[in-house]
């Protein structure tokens, strides 16, 4: 079983729905969960940070974490064509000392957002 | 503010040729470098890190190595690309005992 599993879609869905992304994972040491947005032929950019349990919104989208289940959903609302993109899911334990935190990728889904 | 730039942008070399990869961040002192490699359909796959001058591990044998000459300074390079060094690279850097990473527009090397 990968560290890390995510559907690479690709998904497609008309401008205005709601997005649901996820990730599932098998180590339950992962205590820091974050999702990268990455536009064709660009570096992927940072784009929620979550920290254990729970939920985090920033606008048009919110980031959970279900630990018990080892299961994290990256939801956007009122999606537009700008939204279209990859999306990575990333984990890692919690490292501190100098050390160095090595995040664990997900393959990313590929999401297309029709006008 | 923090910047990391890369270059060149694009890059297309014969195979046996030679590489040379700069990343240089600006507005951070000490951050740990990554180097990984994107290919289609594939995910990041990492490459280097440096938590220092001079400190570099290796995640996957190949023919590629990194060198970190100064503090805000990560190079990657080969001696002789083959075929199968074709993808984008992308450079990243973290602040010390956190793991959110930031990333570079990256590189897209062709090798024919």
């Amino acid at each position: 079983q990968k560290e890390v599993e995510q559907d690479p879609g690709p998904l497609s869905v008309p401008e205005g729905a709601i997005v649901s992304l996820n990730c599932t994972y098998s180590n339950s040491a992962f205590q820091y969960f974050m999702w990268y947005r990455q536009y064709s032929r660009k570096g992927p950019e940072l784009l929620m940070y979550t920290y254990s349990s729970g939920n985090k919104e920033d606008g048009r989208f919110t980031a959970q974490v279900d630990k018990s289940s080892k299961y994290i959903s990256l939801f956007i609302r009122d999606s537009q064509p700008s939204d279209s993109a990859t999306y990575l899911c990333a984990m890692s334990v919690a490292n501190y000392g100098g050390s160095q935190g090595n995040l664990i990728f997900g393959k990313g889904t590929k999401l297309s957002v029709k006008p | 503010s923090q910047t990391i730039h890369q270059w060149p942008a694009t890059l297309v070399q014969p195979v046996g040729s030679p590489l040379s990869l700069e990343c240089t961040v600006e507005g951070t002192s000490n951050p740990n470098l990554y180097w990984y490699r994107q290919a289609a359909g594939r995910g990041l796959q990492l490459l280097f890190y440096s938590v220092g001058i001079g400190q570099i591990s290796s995640e996957v044998p190949q023919n590629l190595s990194a060198s970190r000459p100064q503090d805000r300074q990560f190079i990657l390079s080969s001696k002789k690309l083959l075929l199968s060094d074709s993808g984008f690279y992308l450079c990243a850097w973290s602040v010390q005992a956190t793991d959110t990473q930031y990333f570079g527009p990256g590189t897209r090397l062709t090798v024919l």
